[in-house]
Parts: structure tokens; sequence; C-alpha cells
């Protein structure tokens, strides 16, 4: 079965620092989004991607995020300026279309601490 | 008041039992509905679509009350590999087509 791809599985940073989390997105998949999980805490939608831009984001996504399709494989999540409360699972997903959403494929996720 | 509600358990079955999870938004214009699963550490993963005529697949039945917002799932004959948390999931609860996702209930079966 296809699958989305995430690297790295684990990230280390000190606050203040920027990272990119990567993904590479099912091959014939056009829309792309972003979630968190804090720990011990809900998924969040964070953003969601579709041609060459952002077609919906929540108010957790401010102007420390943005999100890149750098090349026709690649997604990518930054966060120019991370805090301390940005630690979280960091999942992308990408789906063929939205009207299945339902068919929303996870990668398995970024874990991301800030320390 | 939260827009996707559950009960966070546990659960603690034995094997063989029947186990049933409740779920209510607060948004009557949600549009879709579903249930996922999530084992510890790992990315949900879609267990089913639920329809307002009520779904079935195998062990598992998952039914949508639209005037009472509510949603259920059912799962006959637990087996242990069905140890994880569920998550409640709707669509259009805030707007345009972003999951949201209810904080999930954790079932533990026991042998």
């Amino acid at each position: 079965e296809p699958e989305v791809t995430q690297t790295p599985s684990h990230q280390v940073t000190q606050m203040g620092q920027e990272v990119i989390l990567r993904c590479v997105p099912i091959s014939n998949h056009l829309y792309f989004y972003w979630y968190r999980q804090i720990l011990g805490q809900k998924v969040e939608f964070l953003v969601s991607f579709y041609n060459n831009e952002i077609s919906e984001k929540s108010e957790i996504f401010d102007d420390q995020f943005s999100v890149e399709r750098p090349d026709g494989s690649n997604f990518t999540l930054k966060i120019r300026s991370t805090k301390l409360e940005d630690s979280a699972m960091y999942f992308c997903a990408s789906s063929e279309d939205t009207s299945t959403n339902e068919k929303l494929f996870f990668g398995s996720g970024t874990q991301l601490s800030v320390l | 008041r939260k827009e996707v509600e559950q009960d966070p358990g546990p659960f603690n079955v034995p094997e063989g039992a029947t186990v049933a999870f409740n779920c209510t938004y607060s948004n009557s214009a949600s549009q879709s509905f579903f249930w996922y699963r999530q084992d510890c550490r790992k990315e949900p993963k879609l267990l089913m679509s639920v329809y307002s005529s009520g779904n079935e697949d195998g062990r598992f039945t998952a039914q949508l009350n639209r005037a009472s917002q509510y949603i259920s799932l059912l799962i006959r004959d637990s087996k242990l590999s069905d140890s994880a948390t569920y998550l409640c999931v709707v669509i259009g609860a805030n707007s345009g087509y972003a999951l949201n996702f209810g904080k999930g209930t954790s079932l533990l079966v026991t042998p």
C-alpha cells in the first residue's frame, strides 16, 4: 500500500531555532496537510495545501509557521523560531481530493522536542 | 464547549466482550463523520466512515444521530488487537474540510 513518509522521525531543537519537517506525500495525491498532537492532547489541524497554495489554516498556524512544496515530491513545514509549546508529534497527510477526505493517509509523524 | 467530545475512558474489557463508544459534536452543520483508530505514539488510521443510515464493517458498527448530534461505535467480540485509542472525527465542525478530532477513547482488551 502506498504511504506518506516523514523525516526525521525525531527532531530535538533549542528554543528559538528554526526547524523544517519533511514529508513525501503519496505520489498521485493533490491535497496535503499538517496536523499536530501535543502529548496527551487531541490531534489538531494546522494547514491544508493545494495547487501550491494554502487552502485552509487554523489559528495555530501563525506567522511562525510556513509550508512549501519545493519540488514535485516533498512537502515541508517550517517553524521559524521554535517555542517550548511547539513540542508535539507533527503528522503530515495527503488525499486525492477533498471529496474523499475520509481517505486521508497519515505519515508516521515527526516527534519534535523543543528544549 | 468542545466541538467534538468523547469519554476518555479507559474502557477495560475482556476478550469477546461487546463495547460501545459515544461521541457528541457541537456544530449541527457538520457534514461528515468518521472513526479513526490510533495506537500508542502512532498516526491515526481510518477505521470507518459514519453514515446516517448506520454502517457495519465486520465486528464494527457505526451510527449517526444527526438530531442528537451523536455518533457511536460498537465493537463486538473484542480482540486483544482492538486495544487502541478510538478517535471520533468530524468535518465541517469549524469550516472547510479540516478533520476535527475528539480527544479519543482508550480501549484495553484483556485476555
